[in-house]
C-alpha cells in the first residue's frame, strides 16, 4: 500500500530564514504530487504541483518555491520566509486527478514565521 | 473566479442527531466533486461524484450530487463524537488540470 510522509512536523521560523519542507510517497512510482496550504479559516489552496521529477507547476506567485529531485520526492522551500508565509501546508500525491483519481494528504507541517 | 461555497460554516448537534452538510459551486463543467473529512491533520478521503442522483454510502455517511441545481450534499445519520471534525468538499474543475477547489469546510462538532 501506498504511504506518504512529510517533515518537519511542526516548525517555528523568524522572518527572512530559509525553509524546507520534505516529502516522501512509498509504495508507488511516477505520482503526481502536490503542495497545499491551509491557512486559518480558509480553505485549501493549491500552491504547485508536479507530474514528474523536475516538472513543478506554479498555481499562485508566492515566496515559495518547489523541486522534485526524484521520484518521490518532493520539497517545498523558501529562502527567506515572511509573516505570511505561516499556515498548515499538506503534501499529498495521486494517480492523476484530472483522470479521475483522487488525492492522497500527508500529516501536514504547521509553520508559524515569527 | 471559481467558487466551492460551504454551508454551514459550523454545526454544533448532539450524540445521535443526523445532520447534512452542504456544498454548493458556480461552475457548470467539472470532472468530479470530492468530500474529506479533517480531523487534526490529514484530510481523509471518503467520496468521490461524478454523476448526478446517483448516492455514495458508506456506514453512516452518505452524499449525492445535484448537478442542474449545482450542488452536493453529505449526510451523517447517528452522529458519533468521532464525526466531529471539518468536512472539506473540493473540485475537479478543468479536465487535465491537476488543481482541486476546495471550499473553507464545515466545523463539525458532536456532544455527547
Amino acid at each position: 500500500s501506498q504511504t506518504i510522509h512529510q517533515w518537519p512536523a511542526t516548525l517555528v521560523q523568524p522572518v527572512g530564514s530559509p525553509l524546507s519542507l520534505e516529502c516522501t510517497v512509498e509504495g508507488t512510482s511516477n505520482p503526481n504530487l502536490y503542495w497545499y496550504r491551509q491557512a486559518a479559516g480558509r480553505g485549501l489552496q493549491l500552491l504547485f504541483y508536479s507530474v514528474g521529477i523536475g516538472q513543478i507547476s506554479s498555481e499562485v506567485p508566492q515566496n515559495l518555491s518547489a523541486s522534485r529531485p526524484q521520484d518521490r520526492q518532493f520539497i517545498l522551500s523558501s529562502k527567506k520566509l515572511l509573516l505570511s508565509d505561516s499556515g498548515f501546508y499538506l503534501c499529498a500525491w495521486s494517480w492523476g486527478v484530472s483522470s479521475g483519481n483522487t488525492i492522497y494528504f500527508g500529516e501536514g507541517s504547521w509553520l508559524t514565521v515569527v | 473566479e471559481d467558487k466551492v461555497v460551504q454551508s454551514p460554516l459550523s454545526l454544533v448537534v448532539h450524540e445521535g442527531d443526523t445532520v447534512t452538510l452542504n456544498c454548493s459551486y458556480e461552475v457548470t463543467n467539472f470532472r468530479s466533486l470530492l468530500w474529506y473529512k479533517q480531523e487534526k491533520k490529514a484530510p481523509t478521503f471518503l467520496f468521490m461524484l461524478t454523476s448526478s442522483g446517483i448516492e455514495k454510502k458508506s456506514g453512516r455517511l452518505s452524499s449525492i450530487l445535484d448537478k442542474k441545481e449545482l450542488f452536493s450534499i453529505l449526510n451523517i445519520t447517528a452522529t458519533q463524537t468521532g464525526d466531529s471534525a471539518i468536512y472539506l468538499c473540493a473540485l475537479v474543475i478543468n479536465f487535465g488540470n491537476e488543481k482541486l477547489t476546495f471550499g473553507t469546510g464545515t466545523r463539525l462538532t458532536i456532544i455527547p
